[in-house]
């Protein structure tokens, strides 16, 4: 089945303890992105990818890294987490940007302590 | 980047059919228009997507104003499972632009479906 799994599912942490949400496709896709959502904010785009080795900032990067070692994984990375970045975040991906959809995967809950 | 208008919320019964309009007066030559909903604890989904001419699939039907500055999302016969948050984005194909291939989400629109 083609999909974008994310795991965990469900995280709490605490301040400052560093943590990775992982991404993964099994459709080939080049491009890659990760969103989180907030309530009254809506989706925010927080990096996306365009091919292996090509990452680029979306409109909140702030307090986030990621990586794209290969075309199938595009992990989430906080370094420190704060209790601002406690919400709901989702990873999707598309072909290479020509009339194409973004497929998403079903969201991490996050919760910094 | 070009922004799009949709209503806050809208109503339907089941098995009637569901317009739901989308404004975006400031779309470019290179944005495709695209839609996608959002079940309540779900990630979006992704239902259609067009250009200029109007486009069908097993999920619902587009329909592009000629002058491209407005379209509409239509769901032929509205089922409960249709419920959710509705979201018009455009999304900009210009591979020399700072917002090439990006989804830019508004607020949507809140589809509540009566029994």
């Amino acid at each position: 089945e083609a999909q974008v799994t994310q795991n965990p599912r469900y995280l709490i942490t605490v301040t400052g303890k560093k943590l990775t949400v992982t991404c993964s496709q099994n459709m080939n896709h080049e491009y890659m992105s990760w969103y989180r959502q907030d309530p009254g904010l809506g989706l925010r785009q927080i990096y996306y990818s365009m091919n292996v080795e090509v990452t680029d900032k979306g409109d909140v990067p702030e307090g986030y890294k990621v990586s794209r070692k290969e075309k199938r994984n595009f992990p989430l990375i906080l370094e420190s987490p704060s209790p601002n970045q406690t919400s709901l975040y989702f990873c999707a991906s598309s072909r290479t940007p020509g009339s194409y959809g973004y497929t998403f995967g079903s969201g991490t809950r996050l919760t910094v302590v | 980047d070009a922004k799009t208008t949709q209503p806050n919320s809208m109503e339907s019964n089941e098995e009637e059919p569901v317009h739901l309009p989308c404004n975006h007066s400031t779309i470019s030559g290179t944005d495709y228009i695209h839609w996608y909903r959002q079940l309540p604890s779900q990630g979006p989904e992704y239902v259609i997507h067009g250009l200029t001419s109007n486009v069908n699939n097993r999920m619902a039907s587009l329909a592009i104003a000629e002058d491209r500055k407005s379209s509409t999302l239509i769901l032929h016969r509205a089922t409960l499972r249709d419920a959710a948050v509705y979201y018009c984005i455009l999304r900009d194909l210009d591979a020399g632009g700072t917002s090439y291939g990006k989804l830019t989400f508004g607020q949507g629109t809140i589809l509540t479906v009566h029994p």
